[in-house]
């Protein structure tokens, strides 16, 4: 089974602050996406990221590809209470194996 | 474009009980997953479909829970008897690729199935 760990678990902020959150595991993915999921609702993909090394950025949001493609990371400039939410990591594998991370809880307050 | 349906939205059950779940994803999407999602936790992958033929179930619990695609559309998630450690919302999600993921390559969620079991 392959594992995505990501660090931190919760994450309580104030508005206007810088936040980095990882996602970590010892096996290689094709590529690796990123999604944010709110209470009540699915997961919505914010980004998918497929060379090593890639940097994407998504207004306030960095996403960061690890070179052997094994570690991705999500940064978050100037955090605001609408980034409130639940941060998924999902690596894909095979024929289209979609695999989540433990998740990362943040919690922007105003 | 309509998105993927699942129902019921949630579901009391008492322990030993059975439950069905319903999933119908975007029209022509080829691939099914079913997704385990533990409160406050990343989703489990149960078992997905491409077209009407399972690719991986290795983390399905076979000896209670069941799933199948008929005509590689619709998707029923059954569980039977329910446990305690059940509780959890089920997630359906569908992606339109049969082959490999590209750059633009998307899973689409449901709302999920909450299910409660005392």
């Amino acid at each position: 089974t392959q594992l995505l760990e990501q660090s931190p678990q919760f994450l309580s902020i104030q508005e206007g602050e810088n936040l980095t959150v990882y996602c970590n595991s010892s096996s290689v993915f094709s590529s690796l996406q990123w999604y944010r999921q709110e209470p009540g609702e699915g997961p919505v993909l914010l980004v998918t990221v497929v060379t090593g090394g890639e940097v994407k950025k998504l207004k306030r949001l960095t996403f960061q590809f690890g070179d052997a493609r094994k570690d991705s990371s999500l940064h978050i400039t100037a955090a605001q209470p609408g980034d409130t939410g639940l941060y998924l990591c999902a690596g894909l594998t095979g024929f289209q194996k979609l695999v989540f991370g433990t998740g990362t809880r943040l919690l922007v307050s105003p | 474009e309509a998105g993927v349906a699942q129902s019921p939205r949630y579901k009391i059950i008492e322990k030993r009980q059975s439950v069905a779940f319903w999933c119908n994803p975007i029209s022509g999407h080829a691939t099914l997953y079913w997704y385990q999602q533990i409160l406050g936790q990343g989703p489990k992958l149960l078992i997905q479909f491409q077209n009407n033929g399972v690719v991986d179930d290795s983390q399905l619990p076979k000896d209670r829970f069941s799933a199948e695609r008929l005509k590689g559309v619709d998707s029923t998630l059954k569980i039977q008897p329910a446990k305690l450690e059940d509780s959890a919302v089920y997630l359906c999600a569908s992606s339109p690729a049969g082959g490999p993921w590209t750059e633009n390559t998307e899973a689409f969620f449901g709302q999920g199935t909450r299910l409660t079991v005392v």
